[in-house]
């Protein structure tokens, strides 16, 4: 159980572009989700945490208009990174949050690599 | 804000020796996990902790707790190469995890 997708696994998108990537709870419902950014040989830096039927929160110099979290239902939320430059391509990884029972833990998505050219 | 300091950032270490990787953090937190990361992929959940003193193993994996010290290690017993990765601790503040640099693992024979 408690299994978190994400789509598409990897993206290659113009430079100028704007791309999607969704993060779904396919067992679960997730009252939250958290998006991660992670660029080579370095850490997790957390992106934004949403709340199903909410604003999303985003972490200090994070673009809320750059990079737009939607969480509308308990089990989808997708970034959708706008007018994408190089310095975007990184991978972004989701992680989902339950209610009930599974509230401790973060269940994280497979990730997405996405490369502007 | 809770910040996380992970060491070594690198070891390179030969088969079948033994080795320990620390986590230090800088405030009170309620819980501690431990991923280890291969390249290319996403976190593997490897040891949630959630109180002092607690301990748990794994295969050749140990972690554990020390609240009042902020710290939390990772034991590696007579390691082998299928442990190259990375590992990550992540104490956290509220619901929010914050992640350490991260020990880039290399065991070699």
């Amino acid at each position: 159980g408690a299994v978190v997708s994400q789509h598409p696994s990897r993206v290659i998108c113009k430079s100028g572009t704007s791309v999607k990537i969704e993060c779904r709870s396919l067992d679960f419902q997730a009252t939250t989700m958290f998006w991660y950014r992670q660029f080579p040989k370095q850490s997790l830096m957390l992106m934004a945490t949403s709340n199903e039927g909410s604003k999303a929160t985003y972490e200090q110099g994070v673009e809320k208009d750059k990079f737009l979290i939607n969480h509308a239902s308990l089990t989808l939320s997708t970034l959708t990174v706008t007018s994408a430059h190089p310095e975007d391509s990184s991978f972004y990884i989701c992680s989902a949050r339950g209610a009930r029972g599974l509230s401790y833990e973060q269940y994280f998505g497979p990730g997405t690599r996405l490369t502007v050219t | 804000e809770l910040k996380v300091e992970q060491n070594p950032l690198f070891l390179s270490m030969q088969e079948g020796k033994n080795y320990t990787i620390y986590c230090n953090y800088s405030t009170t937190s309620d819980r501690l996990y431990w991923y280890r990361q291969d390249p290319g992929k996403s976190l593997e959940s490897l040891f949630v902790l959630l109180s002092n003193g607690a301990v748990k193993q794994e295969g050749r994996l140990m972690a554990s707790l020390d609240t009042k010290a902020r710290l939390s290690t990772l034991h590696i017993t007579a390691a082998v190469h299928d442990l190259s990765a990375t590992y990550f601790c992540a104490p956290t503040s509220g619901y929010a995890l914050n992640f350490g640099k991260g020990t880039s693992l290399l065991v070699t024979p």
